[in-house]
């Protein structure tokens, strides 16, 4: 079946660097993607929709300054935590759509950043 | 707006034993609920979902029934098993929030021989 891989799966970093996650569908082309967010015992939270060839599209409260997203091809989007702190530590899950069969959402594996 | 609530866990249980994890929500409109579920190590995978009132979904002996009145959707399986353990999320879209999906915080379940 339709695959998403994320990597890293869990990355350590230290206060005041950036830090990339990538999102890649691995059979299929997704022109949009999302990434969420998820604290723990909390929701997944909905980060931004990501576009490929445009602007991602952030929800309320999340900084589009510090949570850089690209979408560069139907197959990859990336999500760089800038200057990332202590309080930037979480679940980051990303998912894309498969036009192809019916709008159907694929997960990726998700990765897990710690920031000391 | 949009919310799902359900319940904490882990729920742990023995091999056949009846599972249900309860699930509420709240939105405005008529939307679509789902169960997706998270096996160590996979991403999220979509176990089931119902589209309106009175829908049951099921899948791989799981099942979960939309009940309006109740703004319910428990996932509920006769007879676990080992294989079963994993994170299981409540989700719904199309309320208020437009196509999103909006997720519950997950429960997860452990099956012990």
């Amino acid at each position: 079946g339709a695959v998403v891989s994320q990597h890293p799966s869990w990355v350590i970093c230290k206060s005041g660097t950036s830090v990339k996650i990538e999102c890649r569908s691995l059979d299929f082309q997704a022109t949009t993607m999302f990434w969420y967010r998820q604290f723990p015992k909390q929701s997944l939270m909905l980060m931004a929709t990501s576009n490929e060839g445009s602007k991602a599209t952030y929800e309320q409260g999340v900084e589009k300054d510090k949570f850089l997203i690209n979408h560069a091809s139907l197959t990859l989007s990336t999500l760089t935590v800038t200057s990332a702190h202590p309080e930037d530590s979480s679940f980051y899950i990303c998912s894309a759509r498969d036009k192809e069969s019916g709008n159907t959402i694929y997960f990726g594996e998700g990765s897990w950043l710690t920031v000391v | 707006g949009d919310s799902v609530t359900q319940m904490e866990g882990p729920v742990t249980l023995s091999e056949e034993a009846f599972l249900t994890i309860n699930c509420t929500y709240t939105a405005t409109g008529y939307p679509s609920l789902f169960w997706y579920v998270q096996y160590p190590g996979e991403g999220l995978q979509l176990l089931l979902k119902a589209t309106k009132a009175d829908d049951k979904g099921s899948n791989k002996g799981f099942e979960a029934t939309y009940r309006k009145e109740t703004t319910s959707f428990h996932l509920e399986k006769g007879s676990v098993q080992v294989s079963d353990s994993a994170v299981y999320f409540c989700a719904l879209s199309g309320g208020g929030g437009g196509n999103k999906l909006t997720f519950g915080t997950g429960t997860q379940l452990k099956v012990e021989l």
